[in-house]
């Protein structure tokens, strides 16, 4: 069965360090995938995409990589500060390019 | 700010009931997708509206239905309503000739069934 999984337990982390969420998918061939951030009550924003033929990416101090050999992607967030915390989510078109598919997110805490 | 709304913000119903939600997307979204987002879970595709088309559907039954508007508006209808139904309701609009990265989500509605 297709699956996208993500941790479900809260990655808590000191600020000034880097977070890593990680993202496996299966029975999926996703031409692209993408990360967003959501906070509480809000909807999700979306940060980054990463097609199948990149291997990373980056936007200031975020970075995502993208192995479709390992059917994983990883999400870092460097020198990390509390506002980041949040819960992140990633997402790969399913069936039909329109529709994305997400997995349950990864909460992150940075303390002070 | 994405400048898409939803309203309202919360609304409890009891089982059996119906409801219907509203998204308000930006001038020029032709294209708006409704999601289900249950406690910690990653949002759920319901299906997506195209010019006043449904256009794709995900793996909900009739009983949600939705209606897209040339003003850039669109309801999400959900009838005989289901305890499982309570959650979070996300729209999210994307411009004419957008890419699918360029998903702008509303703030939800959070629909509760008693």
């Amino acid at each position: 069965s297709q699956k996208i999984e993500q941790n479900s337990e809260a990655l808590n982390i000191q600020e000034g360090k880097t977070a890593t969420l990680t993202c496996n998918y299966t029975n999926y061939s996703p031409a692209y995938l993408q990360w967003y951030r959501q906070d509480p009550g809000r909807g999700p924003v979306f940060l980054l995409l990463i097609r199948e033929n990149e291997k990373e990416k980056r936007k200031e101090r975020l970075k995502v990589t993208f192995d479709t050999t390992l059917k994983q992607s990883l999400f870092h967030i460097t020198a990390s500060q509390p506002a980041d915390s949040a819960t992140y989510l990633c997402a790969l078109d399913g069936t039909g390019f329109q529709k994305l598919v997400f997995g349950t997110g990864t909460r992150l805490l940075v303390s002070p | 700010e994405t400048g898409v709304t939803q309203s309202p913000t919360h609304l409890i119903k009891t089982r059996g009931q119906q409801v219907t939600l509203r998204c308000s997307s930006q001038s020029g979204h032709n294209t708006v997708s409704w999601y289900q987002q249950a406690l910690g879970q990653g949002p759920q595709f319901i299906f997506q509206y195209y010019r006043e088309e449904e256009n794709g559907r995900g793996n909900f039954p009739p009983r949600f239905s939705g209606l897209q508007f040339p003003n850039y508006s669109s309801e999400l209808n959900v009838n005989a309503l289901e305890l499982d139904d309570s959650a979070l309701y996300l729209c999210a609009s994307r411009p004419e000739g957008g890419s699918v990265h360029e998903q702008y989500f509303g703030p939800g509605t959070r629909l509760t069934v008693t």
